[in-house]
């Protein structure tokens, strides 16, 4: 059974990173397409971007520069780093597989001083 | 980006009755491999989103097919057959055709 793990802080300050670990288990990252998306409050939802089975990366342009992704395969996790977070990036954060079959259970994340 | 507009924005249905849910989108989903990359999901209170229909119709692992999707080229439709208690959530439609992948803005589904 494939299944992802959100983990991480779930409160930052304004202007610092948000860093998110997803754990896969029952299934290689170095296979297929994984990526984050958020849930801001209300219903909206955002794909921020992914990490494919070769460690190639593809952002969501609205993020522009303040997004990374990346990975270690030896443990099969991949992460999130945001830079430079404001309240508005105050949202519940999912790590899934990009055709939208396997998600976490998400992580909240506040951004307040 | 390509805009996938939702309808109606909530309901409120009684068990056993059937309901549709619409989704349009701003640019053809048909991707040049002639699949069309539109999907349905539920998300559950308190829980993490679900896939129920994948690539317009085909229906996700354990799905009941009570769901089911159609729709080409810029206009989609989920039906719900025989609403059940544990239908409610919010359901929204998501297109992968095009970069980047986008969300419809989602449809609250209550029980009356």
């Amino acid at each position: 059974e494939v299944q992802l793990q959100e983990s991480g802080p779930g409160l930052v300050k304004p202007s610092q990173s948000l860093s998110l670990t997803c754990s896969v288990t029952g299934y290689s990252i170095t296979s297929n397409y994984w990526g984050w998306i958020r849930k801001f409050p209300g219903n909206k939802m955002e794909w921020m971007g992914y990490i494919s089975y070769s460690g190639s990366t593809s952002y969501n342009p609205s993020l522009k520069s303040r997004i990374s992704i990346t990975r270690d395969t030896s443990k099969n996790q991949f992460f999130l780093q945001l830079n430079s977070v404001t309240t508005e990036d105050t949202a519940t954060y999912y790590c899934a597989r990009y055709i939208l079959d396997y998600w976490g259970q998400g992580v909240m994340v506040t951004v307040s001083s | 980006d390509v805009v996938m507009t939702q309808t109606p924005p909530s309901l409120s249905v009684a068990i056993g009755q059937s309901v549709s849910i619409s989704c349009k989108s701003s640019q053809s989903l048909v991707y040049s491999d002639g699949k069309t990359y539109l999907h349905w999901l539920l998300q559950s209170p308190g829980r993490s989103p679900k896939r129920l229909i994948y690539q317009v119709s085909n229906l996700g692992s354990g799905v009941p097919d009570r769901f089911s999707g159609t729709g080409s080229q810029k206009d989609f439709t989920l039906k719900i057959s025989r609403v059940e208690a544990e239908d409610l959530g919010v359901y929204y439609c998501a297109q992968t055709t095009h970069f980047p992948l986008t969300f419809g803005s989602g449809t609250k589904l209550e029980i009356k």
